[in-house]
C-alpha cells in the first residue's frame, strides 16, 4: 500500500460549522503533513507531525486544529472558517521527515460559504 | 518574498521534443530538491529528486540538473509525451528537510 488516503474528497461548510478532514497512510511513515493550496498557487505548508508530535506550525490560525491520533492517522479539525479558507487541503507523509520525498494524497477540496 | 521561483508560468512543447523546466532558489541553506507533477484536483505526484552533493540525477525520461553556484536547477523531459501535460512544481528543503518550500509551478503543454 503506497497510498495516502484523504476523506472527504469534497466538503462544503458554513462559517459556523465544525468539520474534520481525515488522512490515513499505511506505509509506516512517521512524518505527516498538512498543506493548503489555493487555485493557481503552490502548496503552502501548514503543519508537520513527526513521530506523532507536532514539530512545525506555520503560524496557522487557531480555527485550524491538527491532531495525530496515531502514526497512521492525521486529522484537521475546522471551526469558524472564513470564505478565504476555501482551498485544496493536501495531506502528505514521508518515512522519517528528513530530506525524503513526500507522498501526497489527492486532497480535500473545501468550500466555505 | 519567494524563496523558490519558477519564472515561466507556462511552456508548450511538441511531442517527442525536449521539455526544459527551470527553477531558481534564493536560500543557500536549501540542500534537497524535488520535482512534482500535478493534475487539477489531485495531489502532487513525485517525479525526481536531487541532493546538493550531486549535480545530476536521471530516472528514465526525466533528468534533473543542479547548479549550486547559480542556485538553479532544471528538469529535462526527453522525449516529451502528451501525458506529461500538467503543472510542474519545484520544491526545496533545508538541512532539516521538514519544511518543503514549493515554487509557483510551470504549466507544461505537450502538443501532439
Amino acid at each position: 500500500d503506497t497510498e495516502v488516503t484523504q476523506t472527504p474528497k469534497h466538503l462544503v461548510m458554513g462559517m459556523t460549522n465544525k468539520k474534520s478532514l481525515k488522512c490515513e497512510q499505511h506505509m509506516g511513515h512517521r512524518a505527516m503533513y498538512w498543506y493548503k493550496q489555493k487555485a493557481k498557487k503552490p502548496p503552502e505548508l501548514m503543519f508537520v507531525y513527526s513521530y506523532e508530535k507536532l514539530s512545525i506550525n506555520e503560524s496557522v490560525p487557531s480555527r485550524f486544529s491538527p491532531e495525530c491520533p496515531n502514526s497512521s492517522l492525521l486529522n484537521l479539525h475546522l471551526h469558524a472558517l472564513q470564505p478565504e479558507d476555501s482551498a485544496l487541503y493536501l495531506c502528505a507523509s514521508s518515512p522519517t521527515g528528513y530530506n525524503e520525498k513526500l507522498f501526497f494524497g489527492s486532497g480535500t477540496q473545501l468550500s466555505v460559504l | 518574498d519567494q524563496q523558490v521561483k519558477q519564472n515561466s508560468p507556462s511552456l508548450s512543447v511538441q511531442e517527442g521534443r525536449i521539455s526544459i523546466l527551470n527553477c531558481d532558489y534564493t536560500n543557500s541553506m536549501f540542500d534537497y530538491f524535488l520535482w512534482y507533477k500535478k493534475y487539477p484536483a489531485e495531489g502532487p505526484t513525485f517525479l525526481i529528486s536531487i541532493s546538493s552533493i550531486k549535480d545530476k540525477n536521471e530516472d528514465g525520461r526525466f533528468t534533473v540538473f543542479l547548479n549550486k553556484s547559480a542556485k538553479h536547477l532544471s528538469l529535462h523531459i526527453v522525449p516529451s509525451q502528451p501525458g506529461d501535460s500538467a503543472v510542474y512544481f519545484c520544491a526545496a528543503s533545508d538541512n532539516y528537510g521538514q519544511n518543503f518550500v514549493f515554487g509557483p509551478g510551470t504549466r507544461l503543454s505537450v502538443l501532439p
